[in-house]
Order: structure tokens, then sequence, then C-alpha cells
């Protein structure tokens, strides 16, 4: 049974309009909430993050939402870029320092 | 900060051979990570050291697979008679004590051929 689902495995968007990922989880005592971004033949970078005690963490283009009571959480990019083609994995933590469950990932393309 | 280094980057053995992989963590980060990412899936949790205390095994850490952290630095990961299912990208994290986030390593990629 997968606790963190991705369920659209690609989006496609144009350059300079928003990017949103979606993100759900069944496990309630997750409390904290990561999104990685992978290139090809790399490993997966660390974007961006929220506590279960916050609804929303900016930086910069990117902007993480979470309504804890949905058990959903969104990754919002704007204005979208070409650089930012990438898969992007949600990722949940329910012990603190333990270790992280991911998603399958969804594969963003954005077009010029 | 040098980053989470990982060797190879690539291994094509045959079924039923033994392999090593090695991962050199960020200096200070005290906790270490392996996971295993195969195509069309996200990175799947094996094994998590607290500086050479191996704390957490999944249940995808069969017999064959065993990790070791001498004195809480560098990893191995070694399976042993290896067989075509093993064939994935394994992945070595660290973090530091205090943080959620990991760092990764870019992976090693195993072909059992």
């Amino acid at each position: 049974d997968q606790q963190v689902k991705q369920n659209s495995p690609s989006l496609s968007v144009q350059e300079g309009r928003i990017s949103i990922l979606n993100c759900d989880y069944t496990n309630s005592m997750f409390d904290y909430f990561l999104w990685y971004k992978k290139y090809p033949a790399e490993g997966p970078t660390f974007l961006i993050s929220i506590s279960s005690i916050k609804d929303k963490n900016e930086d910069g283009r990117f902007t993480v939402f979470l309504n804890k009571s949905a058990k959903h959480l969104s990754l919002h990019i704007v204005p979208s870029q070409p650089g930012d083609s990438a898969v992007y994995f949600c990722a949940a933590s329910d012990r603190g320092q333990g270790n992280l469950i991911f998603g399958k990932g969804t594969k963003l393309s954005v077009k010029p | 900060d040098t980053g989470v280094s990982q060797d190879p980057r690539h291994k094509i053995t045959k079924r039923g051979q033994n392999v090593t992989f090695r991962c050199d963590p960020i200096s200070e980060h005290n906790r270490l990570y392996w996971y295993r990412q195969t195509l069309g899936q996200g990175p799947e949790f094996l094994t998590y050291f607290q500086n050479e205390a191996q704390l957490e095994k999944s249940r995808l850490l069969s017999d064959r697979f065993s990790a070791e952290r001498p004195k809480g630095s560098f990893s191995t990961l070694e399976i042993q008679r290896t067989e075509q299912g093993d064939s994935a990208m394994y992945l070595c994290a660290s973090a530091r004590r205090d943080h959620y986030g990991y760092t990764f390593g870019s992976g090693t990629r195993l072909t059992v051929v």
C-alpha cells in the first residue's frame, strides 16, 4: 500500500505559466513533507519542505501548500521555466529524523 | 561541502556474482541512508545508519544484502548472489542530526545480466 501518492505521472506546461504538482498521503502521523527534483542520471535534489504545523511555505518561485484535513499537498511553480523540466518527488516523514517515504514522481515538461 | 559521493556510477555484473557499492557522505552528516529506485518508481528505503549504528532496515533488504558503516564515516552496500531483479539505481543520502532533508548522491546504477 502506497502511503504517498502522486497520481499524475506527467504534466506539460507552457513556459511562464504555473505548474501545479499534487501529492496525497494516507498516514496521519506524517509530520513533515518535502519535494525533491530529479534530473536524469543524477540523484534527487531537495527543493522545498513544509512542517505539518504550517499550511504554506514559499521559496522564490516555489510554494508548497499543505491541507492536512484532506491529506493533500501541492507544489506550485510560477513562472515555470524550461529548466524546471524534471521529475518531482513528494516525500513524507512520520518520525522526525526517520526515513522518508517517497511517491512515484511526476515528470514535468515545461515547453518554451 | 563536497556533496555525497557514490562509487561506482555504473556496474554491470553477471547473475550470481557479488557486488559492493561505496558511499562517502558529507563529513558533518551523522545520518546515512540507502535507497533503491527502479524505473517509474520513487526511491524505496533500504536501510539507515546513525553514526556507525544501523538503526533500521526495510523488509526489502533481504539476507543477500548487507550494509556497513565502520567508524561512522563511509558506508558500503553489498549484494551477494545477484539476481536480475536487483537491477536498479542504488542511492545513498546523508543528513544532519537536526535536519529533515537529505542530500543524495548521484547513485550507482546496477545492471544484472
